[in-house]
């Protein structure tokens, strides 16, 4: 059971979009359309942000999206705002009934 | 509204054993599978295990299997984690999470607890 890769940090002005990669193996991202984004903000639980890949839950700004190609599924937040700094973390179905989350990214609004 | 509140979390010596209980309400639990994550200090989100709806099957992660044990009592809306031989390693926020699928499992958590702290230190 291996963790997913994510960078560590990632900046970005307001009004920027950025993207966090999310890399996995082909027996992990690569083989489930099952990845799941969370943001958390300190002393918080993890809220979802991104479901199955690219769909957003309710209530969710669609600021945020995702997508995947092979291996690596990827976050992508524009039109950046001070309230979007929090650590993220990528999560995505790995087989045999066990889930592998990334190492989180810490996102910081310059 | 859906919420998951966790309870049972302290300080316990290495080697000893705690169990862990989260309280569901708002949604109809004995439909949905329910996860254990942990994050340990300063750290990362981890999966630790998962239970089907009935509670029919379970499954771990390997850092746990041997050692820890999920349940549920339906009728009490409660989910548990026993975790026996616990080490310095163990010492992390453990959340219950509702897997997003029901019946069917979607193999990614939609509502989150707040966590409880488990400290394992001598």
């Amino acid at each position: 059971q291996s963790a997913l890769t994510q960078p560590a940090s990632v900046s970005g002005s307001p009004g920027q979009s950025i993207t966090i990669s999310c890399t996995g193996t082909n027996s992990d991202i690569g083989n489930y359309n099952l990845v799941s984004w969370y943001q958390q903000r300190p002393g918080k639980a993890p809220q979802l942000m991104i479901y199955e890949g690219s769909k957003r839950p309710s209530g969710v700004s669609d600021r945020f999206s995702g997508s995947k190609s092979g291996n690596t599924a990827s976050l992508t937040i524009s039109g950046l705002q001070a309230e979007d700094e929090a650590e993220y973390y990528c999560c995505s179905y790995a087989g045999r009934s066990t889930v592998a989350f990334g190492g989180g990214t810490k996102l910081t609004v310059l | 509204q859906v919420q998951l509140v966790e309870s049972g979390g302290g300080v316990v010596q290495p080697g000893r054993s705690l169990r862990l209980s989260c309280a569901a309400s708002g949604f109809t639990s004995s439909s949905y599978g329910i996860h254990w994550v942990r994050q340990a200090p300063g750290k990362g989100l981890e999966w630790v295990a998962v239970i089907w709806y009935d509670g029919s099957n379970k499954n771990y992660a390997d850092s746990v299997k041997g050692r820890f044990t999920m349940s549920r009592d339906n009728s009490k809306n409660t989910l548990y984690l026993q975790m026996n031989s616990l080490g310095v390693e163990d010492t992390a926020v453990y959340y219950c999470a509702r897997d997003a699928g029901g019946f069917s499992s979607r193999w990614y958590p939609d509502y989150w607890g707040q966590g409880t702290l488990v400290t394992v230190s001598s």
